[in-house]
């Protein structure tokens, strides 16, 4: 049973424009969420976090929103840059576990 | 330093073969991950280790035997595998467990075929 869902499997976006990754969850007790970037042949590279308590956080070009209510977290990158091509998980952990569920990930493509 | 690294990148064996999957930390973690991840699917968990001690085994056939000979390194070793073995073995480490939010930080992975 996936607990996590990321049902885009892949996105094309113009360099320059805003890339937006969807994430699904339906674990209630999950309260602390990731999202990793991974390139080819190369482990995933943590991108940012964000707890049940905030509904937003930013770190420069990416900020990742949390919907409690409807059990979705999204990843915004803006802008764009080809070198954010890579497959993007999102993973979802309850805030005192030791073990996170992944996504199956979305492979963003972004056009130069 | 602030890596996770993972030998060797790239491993073909045998399934009569012995061989081992090492992974090395210097950040003083105290817990290490064993996940595998096939392709096109997320990472998925084999074992922690906590303070040296096995924490979880997610029930994780005796072909692969993990071992935690200090705090910065942790081995997998392989034994009779199948063919359907063949994936990413990604090691990962956080500070300690139980505390989601310090994240994790991945090696780059053995890529592993059995053939």
């Amino acid at each position: 049973d996936q607990q996590v869902k990321q049902n885009s499997p892949s996105l094309s976006v113009q360099e320059g424009r805003i890339s937006i990754l969807n994430c699904d969850y339906t674990n209630s007790m999950f309260d602390y969420f990731l999202w990793y970037k991974k390139y080819p042949a190369e482990g995933p590279t943590f991108l940012i976090s964000i707890s049940s308590i905030k509904d937003k956080n930013e770190d420069g070009r990416f900020t990742v929103f949390l919907n409690k209510s409807a059990k979705h977290l999204s990843l915004h990158i803006v802008p764009s840059q080809p070198g954010d091509s890579a497959v993007y998980f999102c993973a979802a952990s309850g805030y005192s576990g030791n073990q996170f569920y992944f996504g199956t990930g979305t492979s963003l493509t972004v056009i130069p | 330093d602030t890596e996770v690294t993972q030998t060797p990148k790239h491993l073909v064996m045998g399934m009569t073969n012995k061989k081992s999957l090492k992974c090395e930390q210097h950040m003083g973690h105290r817990a290490m991950y064993w996940y595998k991840q096939k392709a096109k699917k997320p990472p998925e968990l084999m074992f922690v280790y906590s303070y040296e001690k096995l924490s979880i085994n997610e029930s994780v056939p005796s072909r692969f035997s993990p071992e935690c000979p200090n705090s910065s390194l942790l081995n997998l070793h392989l034994h009779a595998l199948q063919p359907e073995d063949s994936a990413l073995y990604l090691c990962a480490s956080s500070l300690i467990k139980d505390r989601a939010d310090y994240g994790y930080t991945f090696g780059s992975g053995t890529r592993l075929t059995v053939v």
